[in-house]
């Protein structure tokens, strides 16, 4: 069993719509939840951490964690072809180590 | 401030043939990485280290892969012999977070070294 899950889409939404993704560990003792987001062709870049569950605004982004159920999300209101990349989900393990998932497309049309 | 620099961007090679990555972290970042990522999938660590130690290596193929990091700060991934299924971005990544501290997780990546393996 893969320790973090995403559906790998692409998830399409119209620009200005909200886009949701998903994500589920497999870890109960993880802690801490972060959202990459990778552009094609260049290196992850850090978006948003939770640690505590509820919700996590950021601007246009609301990271929401739920322990009990072991799932993550990613909320981006107001979508904008801009934020049309991959977004990774990563949980922190051993050592602090993130484990990532493989990531979900997202794809903003105009 | 200086970001995560790795060399080469690009490396194209015969199978059977050595390969080296280098990576220099950011400026006063104690952790290092060394990832492993296959198009359409995740990073995959591969090794991380504290300072000079290997702190987790056991996703690194010890058989044909090995890795350094002198001194503390820059370091080199090696595949000797390099294989079909190496090709792959190999990304290095730094932060300045500590084993059993709570983090923000926030690893700054490299561009990453490209390997095609022929």
């Amino acid at each position: 069993q893969k320790e973090v899950e995403q559906n790998s889409g692409p998830l399409s939404v119209p620009e200005g719509a909200i886009a949701s993704l998903n994500c589920t560990y497999s870890d109960r003792g993880s802690q801490s939840f972060f959202w990459y987001r990778q552009y094609s062709g260049k290196s992850p870049e850090l978006i948003m951490f939770i640690y505590s569950n509820g919700d996590k605004e950021d601007g246009r982004f609301t990271a929401q964690l739920n322990k009990a159920s072991q799932y993550v999300s990613l909320l981006i209101r107001d979508s904008q072809p801009s934020d049309s990349a991959t977004y990774l989900c990563a949980v922190n393990g051993r050592y602090s180590t993130l484990t990532f998932g493989k990531g979900t497309m997202l794809l903003v049309s105009p | 401030e200086a970001g995560v620099v790795q060399s080469p961007r690009y490396k194209i090679i015969e199978k059977k043939q050595p390969v080296a990555f280098w990576c220099n972290p950011i400026s006063g970042h104690n952790t290092l990485y060394w990832y492993l990522q296959n198009l359409g999938q995740g990073p995959e660590l591969l090794i991380r280290y504290e300072n000079e130690e290997a702190v987790d290596d056991s996703q690194l193929p010890k058989d044909r892969f090995s890795a350094e990091r002198l001194k503390g700060v820059d370091s080199t991934l090696k595949i000797q012999p390099a294989e079909l299924g190496d090709s792959a971005v190999y990304l290095c990544a730094s932060s300045a977070q500590h084993r059993g501290q709570t983090n923000t997780g926030e690893l700054f990546f490299g561009e990453g070294s490209r390997l095609t393996v022929l």
